[in-house]
């Protein structure tokens, strides 16, 4: 069962706009939600976290805005570049429990054009 | 070097060989991890080790066996694969396990084929 779900399996936007990724959560024990990017051939690359008790995380060009009641999560990147393109995962962890335990979405994969 | 690097990048085996994935961190982390990406499905964790200790074995097949002789390397062990282990087997490190700041640094990872 998966506890991390990214349902969009692409995304194109235009540069210049904002990109939006969206995640869900099924459980209710995670704390701590991250994303990570990956372009090919390479490995995921951390880009943002946001704990629990926040509602939002910015940084940059990149905000992660949590709604722990939705059980649901965002990656805005405002505004989007071309070097954006890669595939995004999302994932959360119960920092309580299992020590070490990522639980990863399928990845959006976020094409940005000029 | 930096970061964490893996070896080697693309490996084809059969499936009565036998290889070894290798992984290397040069972050000074305690902690260091096994995932598998296969098509279209998340990152799966393998295993974990925390100061050169297995901590969780993910319920992996005996095919694929680990070493952690010590925090800065980390091995994967494959033998008598099958082609449905085909994967993207990436290495990963983070500062400590159950720090509550579980940021994991990746390598590049090893694209395993098994013909």
């Amino acid at each position: 069962d998966q506890q991390v779900k990214q349902n969009s399996p692409s995304l194109s936007v235009q540069e210049g706009r904002i990109s939006i990724l969206n995640c869900d959560y099924t459980n209710s024990m995670f704390d701590y939600f991250l994303w990570y990017k990956k372009y090919p051939a390479e490995g995921p690359t951390f880009l943002i976290s946001i704990s629990s008790i926040k509602d939002k995380n910015e940084d940059g060009r990149f905000t992660v805005f949590l709604n722990k009641s939705a059980k649901h999560l965002s990656l805005h990147i405002v505004p989007s570049q071309p070097g954006d393109s890669a595939v995004y995962f999302c994932a959360a962890t119960d920092r309580g429990s299992t020590l070490g335990r990522l639980y990863f979405g399928r990845g959006t994969q976020l094409t940005v054009w000029p | 070097e930096t970061g964490v690097t893996q070896t080697p990048r693309h490996l084809v085996m059969g499936m009565t060989n036998k290889k070894s994935l290798k992984c290397e961190q040069h972050l000074g982390h305690n902690a260091m991890y096994w995932y598998k990406q296969s098509a279209k499905k998340p990152l799966e964790l393998m295993f974990v080790y925390s100061l050169e200790e297995r901590v969780e074995n993910n319920s992996v097949p005996s095919r694929f066996s680990p070493e952690c002789p010590n925090s800065s390397h980390l091995f994967l062990h494959l033998h008598t694969l099958q082609p449905e282990d085909s994967a993207l087997y990436l290495c990963a490190s983070s500062q400590q396990v159950g720090t509550g700041d579980e940021k994991l640094f990746f390598g590049s990872g090893t694209q395993l084929s098994v013909l």
